[in-house]
């Protein structure tokens, strides 16, 4: 079936760091691609998507290009800031019968040290 | 305001009781969904509806059973809870098939 797997565990970064978290996907045809971000104590919140080859997606300087020949979608941002800690899914959403479906990563811990 | 809403923020209760937790969005979708969080942050999705039909039905204890009234609601009861249904239940919507979910603060079940 479909999946998902993105950086696992905890990044930690200083302030000004440049960010990348990996995220790989296994489906079929082209995937809708998703990147969500997650505060302490909220909901996750969507940040970005994107649905075609080589199409980017970004949001509040974040950004993800669709790779398709490397079934890729890295979230990456040039120079974090502390409140940029917080909890990142990339997430996937299948064609056809998965349609109604989207299918998340185990998320990464991102810790930004002022 | 146009958000997801969910109630109760909180619950304790004891094993074998039974809970319900609500969720309501004004944002005009049509499909709704609820995912499980566990302590890991891992996001598992439990149930999906469109336009109050069940889309999407994980793999879940027979004792979870969403409820939908209508398009903007969609409620989740628990019968008979049970120690490893303790976590966050996260409420969702988006429009169509879509695209972005916008998910409510969510519902911290501790079950003692």
């Amino acid at each position: 079936g479909d999946s998902v797997t993105q950086t696992e565990g905890q990044v930690a970064l200083s302030e000004e760091d440049f960010l990348t978290i990996h995220c790989n996907y296994s489906a079929s045809g082209y995937p809708a691609l998703f990147w969500y971000v997650q505060y302490p104590g909220e909901g996750p919140q969507f940040l970005f998507r994107a649905s075609r080859d080589k199409e980017k997606g970004s949001s509040r300087g974040f950004e993800a290009t669709y790779n398709k020949e490397a079934t890729s979608f890295h979230l990456q941002k040039a120079s974090v800031q502390e409140s940029d800690s917080a909890v990142y899914y990339c997430a996937l959403r299948g064609g056809d019968t998965n349609a109604y479906k989207v299918i998340f990563g185990k998320g990464t811990h991102l810790h930004v040290l002022p | 305001e146009t958000a997801v809403f969910q109630t109760p923020n909180y619950h304790v209760t004891q094993v074998g009781n039974e809970v319900s937790f609500n969720c309501k969005q004004t944002l005009g979708h049509d499909t709704m969904y609820w995912y499980k969080q566990d302590s890991k942050k891992l996001l598992k999705i439990m149930f999906s509806y469109n336009n109050k039909q069940l889309i999407v039905n994980e793999t879940v204890p027979r004792r979870f059973s969403p409820q939908s009234s209508d398009k903007a609601h969609l409620n989740l009861r628990i019968k008979s809870v049970e120690p490893e249904d303790s976590a966050v239940y996260l409420c969702a919507s988006s429009s169509g098939t879509g695209y972005e979910q916008y998910f409510g603060p969510g519902t911290r079940l501790t079950v003692l």
